[in-house]
């Protein structure tokens, strides 16, 4: 499969714990970028990066949030003391220019 | 700052009907429309962009910045169109998408 892969696809965590969760885009995809999903709304932009250097972050994300792509590779989204109303599905993507973005299978988190 | 409303959270329509699903935007800016479709079991994936003007899968959608609309349309819905469809604007160059809240489309026999 040569598409955005998510892992872990599914995370349980007690409250107050650290995840961290990794993406790896499509190889030749210099654009990687980070949503957020609730119920029953639509993905909520997070991040993004251009190569490793992160150009845009949300402020919706906390202090608590901090997200990383050493070598314009891969990328790691850590959540630091999480809470209950972190719960949420969060979603990768990547493009290969502004306009088309491709998303990964997204990493379920629960916080209990 | 940029809002996108998708207005109906669910619409059913029967096959062979028309479909219509309504997105309007509020952006000061210069404004690039998408629309994401994500079926079944499926990821999250583009269906069109304004930019382009073209049809996928039977779909169309004209950009009508004078009502900030970008409404999707098929002449004839078929079964395999029953999906959750997001409308999407693109700002910061078209990096950063705001996603409206989804519009289930259910097609029936």
């Amino acid at each position: 499969d040569t598409g955005v892969s998510q892992d872990p696809r599914h995370k349980i965590t007690k409250r107050g714990q650290n995840v961290t969760f990794r993406c790896d885009p499509i190889s030749e995809h210099n654009r990687l970028y980070w949503y957020r999903q609730t119920l029953g709304q639509g993905p909520e932009f997070l991040t993004y990066f251009q190569n490793e250097a992160q150009l845009e972050k949300s402020r919706l994300l906390s202090d608590r949030f901090s997200a990383e792509r050493p070598k314009g590779s891969f990328s790691t989204l850590e959540i630091q003391r999480t809470e209950q109303g972190d719960s949420a599905m969060y979603l990768c993507a990547s493009s290969p220019t502004a306009y088309e973005q491709y998303f990964g299978p997204g990493t379920r988190l629960t916080v209990t | 700052a940029q809002r996108v409303t998708q207005p109906e959270k669910l619409l059913s329509v029967f096959k062979g009907a028309p479909v219509e699903l309504k997105c309007n935007y509020s952006y000061s800016g210069s404004p690039e429309l998408f629309w994401y479709v994500q079926y079944s079991r499926q990821r999250l994936q583009l269906l069109l962009r304004h930019i382009s003007r073209e049809s996928i899968k039977g779909f169309t959608a004209d950009l009508n910045k004078g009502e900030t609309s970008f409404h999707l349309k098929k002449p004839f819905a078929q079964e395999e169109d029953s999906a959750m469809y997001y409308c999407a604007l693109g700002t910061g160059g078209g990096n950063k998408l705001t996603f409206g809240t989804g519009t289930q489309l259910k097609v029936e026999l």
